[in-house]
């Protein structure tokens, strides 16, 4: 049973680029969170996505957006890059509501 | 808003040693409490859920322990080894926040051969 997978595993964009993070759910799983981990510190909630919508957000510019396909998989965007959007992007699936997260190997996004 | 703390944010350790990391919460109201496991540069991997109604799991080596009204939960690793040194993460799903997860900032451990 393949667990949470992340595509790709390093990017490397510079100030002011567009860039597209995929996430495929852990079979089972409907609903996907996104989370960002900047070095040295814990993650924080970016949002979360449930039946193609977006249910939850944390404390993130519009510049971050996402969609979640029906086959449950999800996209992070992020618009109009900045330096400190270099960090680590977690993609966490769970069965519904209140259930155990599982997290994918991440992301690493490096804006120059 | 829920904030969550975790003491000591580095720790190393002689092989063998038995261990507790702390992690503290502010709001009681919460679903469950995760803790995790993170290798240098790579995603999260779940140890251990506790859900709110109860006090306590063991996996293996490790038994994480949840004081719901004290806003407390604590992770035991017995007899550890230097394969345990990662940094351990808590996490906890409020009741007022939907179903995301407000993580600590974790401990750093290293367990020396």
């Amino acid at each position: 049973d393949a667990g949470v997978t992340q595509s790709p595993t390093h990017l490397i964009k510079t100030r002011g680029q567009q860039v597209t993070l995929r996430c495929s759910p852990k079979s089972g799983h409907d609903t996907v969170s996104w989370y960002q981990q900047a070095l040295g510190q814990g993650p924080q909630f970016i949002f979360q996505y449930y039946e193609e919508e977006e249910r939850q957000r944390g404390n993130f510019p519009d510049r971050f957006s996402g969609h979640q396909f029906p086959n449950y998989s999800s996209e992070l965007n992020v618009n109009a890059l900045l330096l400190g959007d270099s960090a680590l992007y977690l993609c966490a699936s769970h069965p519904g509501l209140n259930n155990e997260q599982f997290f994918g190997p991440g992301t690493r996004l490096t804006v120059l | 808003k829920q904030e969550v703390t975790q003491i000591p944010a580095a720790l190393s350790v002689p092989e063998g040693e038995n261990l507790v990391l702390n992690c503290s919460f502010t709001d009681s109201a919460i679903y469950n409490l995760q803790w995790f496991r993170q290798d240098p540069g790579k995603g999260l991997t779940s140890l251990l859920l506790i859900q709110s109604s109860q006090r306590e799991q063991t996996s293996g080596r490790l038994n994480a322990s949840l004081d719901k009204s004290s806003g407390r939960s604590t992770l035991y690793i017995a007899a550890s080894q230097p394969g345990d040194s990662a940094t351990y993460l808590c996490a906890v799903c409020t009741w007022n926040a939907g179903n995301m997860l407000t993580f600590g900032g974790g401990t750093r451990l290293m367990v020396k051969p």
